[in-house]
C-alpha cells in the first residue's frame, strides 16, 4: 500500500525560481493538507483541502498556492522561492470530516532555496 | 501561533525507564492526537483521545487528557531504544475548519 506519496523528495532552488510539490493518496481520503516543518517550530499548516473542490489557508500561506486536482492529488506551488521557504514539506490526508480522524503523512520533501 | 506546546523539549532516559511528555493547548478541542516521527521520516499516528475521554491506553502507551487544564500527557512505559524519536501532540479544534494544529514536539532519546 503506497499511502501518501510526495515528489520530489529533495530539491534545491535558486531564489526566484518556481516549483510544484506533488502529493497523491490512494486511500480515498476526502481531506488533504500541506505542512512545513522547521527546526524548533513543529509543523505549521500551509494550506488544506477539506474535500475535493475546496481549499483553505492555514497558518502560513504566504508565498504558496495549492491545487486540489482531484480527490487523490493535492499540489503545492512556490511561485517565486525565497530562502525563508527552505524547509521540509509534508503532505497528509485523512478520511473523515472535522473533529475526527488521524492524519496519514508522506515521507516529506526537503527543499533548499539558495 | 502554535496550538500545542510540548514539555520537555528534549528527554533522555535509560532503556526500561518510563518516559512522560506533556502537551498544553489553548482552545476547545474535539480530540487530541499524538504522533511519532523518526529522524528524517514522516509522522506516524500513535493514539487519539476524544474530549469526553480522560485516559486511553494502547500497548505501552498511556494518554491522559484534562480539558479543564487544557493539557495532555503521553506516557511510554518500559521504553526501548527503538522508541527514540520526536513526539508531537496535535489538536482537532472545535472552531471548525477540519485541521489539526501541531505542537513543537519532544525529542526522546532512549539509551541502552
Amino acid at each position: 500500500n503506497a499511502g501518501v506519496t510526495q515528489t520530489p523528495k529533495f530539491q534545491v532552488l535558486k531564489t526566484g525560481q518556481s516549483m510544484t510539490l506533488q502529493c497523491a493518496q490512494d486511500m480515498n481520503h476526502n481531506s488533504m493538507y500541506w505542512y512545513r516543518q522547521d527546526p524548533g517550530m513543529g509543523l505549521r499548516l500551509i494550506y488544506y483541502s477539506a474535500s475535493e473542490g475546496t481549499t483553505d489557508k492555514g497558518e502560513v500561506p504566504n508565498g504558496y498556492n495549492v491545487s486540489r486536482l482531484n480527490k487523490r492529488e493535492f499540489s503545492l506551488r512556490l511561485e517565486s522561492a525565497a530562502p525563508s521557504q527552505t524547509s521540509v514539506y509534508f503532505c497528509a490526508s485523512r478520511s473523515k470530516g472535522a473533529g475526527t480522524g488521524e492524519l496519514f503523512f508522506g515521507e516529506g520533501s526537503r527543499l533548499t532555496v539558495l | 501561533s502554535q496550538q500545542g506546546e510540548e514539555d520537555p523539549q528534549a528527554l533522555s532516559i535509560q532503556e526500561g525507564e518510563n518516559a512522560t511528555m506533556n502537551c498544553s493547548y489553548k482552545t476547545s478541542i474535539n480530540n487530541l492526537q499524538w504522533y511519532r516521527q523518526n529522524s528524517g521520516r514522516g509522522l506516524v499516528h500513535l493514539i487519539l483521545i476524544r474530549s469526553n475521554e480522560r485516559e486511553k491506553h494502547s500497548g505501552r502507551l498511556r494518554v491522559t487528557l484534562d480539558t479543564s487544564k487544557k493539557s495532555s500527557s503521553l506516557l511510554i512505559t518500559a521504553s526501548r531504544a527503538a522508541d527514540t524519536a520526536s513526539y508531537f501532540c496535535a489538536t482537532d479544534g472545535t472552531g471548525g475548519g477540519n485541521k489539526l494544529t501541531f505542537g513543537t514536539g519532544t525529542q526522546l532519546k532512549v539509551e541502552l
